[in-house]
């Protein structure tokens, strides 16, 4: 069963504290996505990658968000140091570069105190 | 203004309705049209997808693009609670890269 992991799942921490989410694209996919969710903004997009090289990542506040792919089965986005204006769902998709559809994760729900 | 505007409703219907959901976009660029579904705490997962202008008909979902207005729809016949969730108009210019999302509106279809 082909599917995007994502963790941690949830994850609580308190304001300046490092956060580190994970993603595990679906197996042969070169295309790999990072959206954050609120309720005020919708789905936006932080940054994406191609073949591991990032693409784009204008979306991504740089002063405390990174965005990596370490290896073609793992991507990490990272925010250091994170507030509260942080908390919202990031979800990671992964798909092709020649598909139209973009494989969604469950997400991780993160909340910053 | 963002490129894509989509009224959150909430959209309450009774079972067997015809709904109709739909989106603005600002860039004449987008080439394809998506619809994606959500379920509560859920990630989004796609329905149906279109290229250019048209119709397409999947079951009880038809998507309709009007590219010269700027507006894409996505009717829904014989509503059933099952569809009750949150729905996601996409866009984008080029295969394989980043789709830019609307807000998503939340359908409630009450037995």
């Amino acid at each position: 069963d082909a599917r995007v992991t994502q963790t941690p799942r949830h994850k609580v921490t308190e304001m300046g504290q490092e956060v580190t989410m994970r993603c595990q694209p679906i197996l042969g996919h070169n295309t790999v996505f990072w959206y954050r969710q609120t309720m005020m903004q919708g789905l936006e997009l932080l940054a994406y990658f191609r073949n591991r090289a990032p693409l784009d990542d204008s979306g991504m506040p740089k002063d405390r968000f990174s965005a990596e792919m370490p290896d073609a089965t793992l991507a990490t986005l990272k925010i250091q140091p994170s507030e509260p204006r942080d908390s919202a769902v990031y979800f990671c998709a992964s798909g092709l570069a020649s598909g139209i559809e973009a494989f969604f994760g469950q997400g991780t729900r993160l909340t910053v105190v | 203004q963002k490129e894509v505007e989509q009224d959150p409703g909430p959209l309450s219907v009774p079972e067997g309705a015809i709904v109709s959901l739909n989106c603005t976009y600002s860039n004449s660029a987008f080439q394809y049209f998506m619809w994606y579904r959500q379920y509560s705490r859920k990630g989004p997962e796609l329905l149906m997808y279109t290229y250019s202008s048209g119709n397409k008909e999947d079951g009880r979902f038809t998507a309709q693009v009007d590219k010269s207005s700027k507006y894409i729809s996505l009717f829904i016949r014989d509503s059933q609670p099952s569809d009750s969730a949150t729905y996601l108009c996409a866009m984008t210019n080029q295969a394989g890269t980043a789709l830019i999302f609307g807000k998503g509106t939340t359908l409630s279809v009450s037995s």
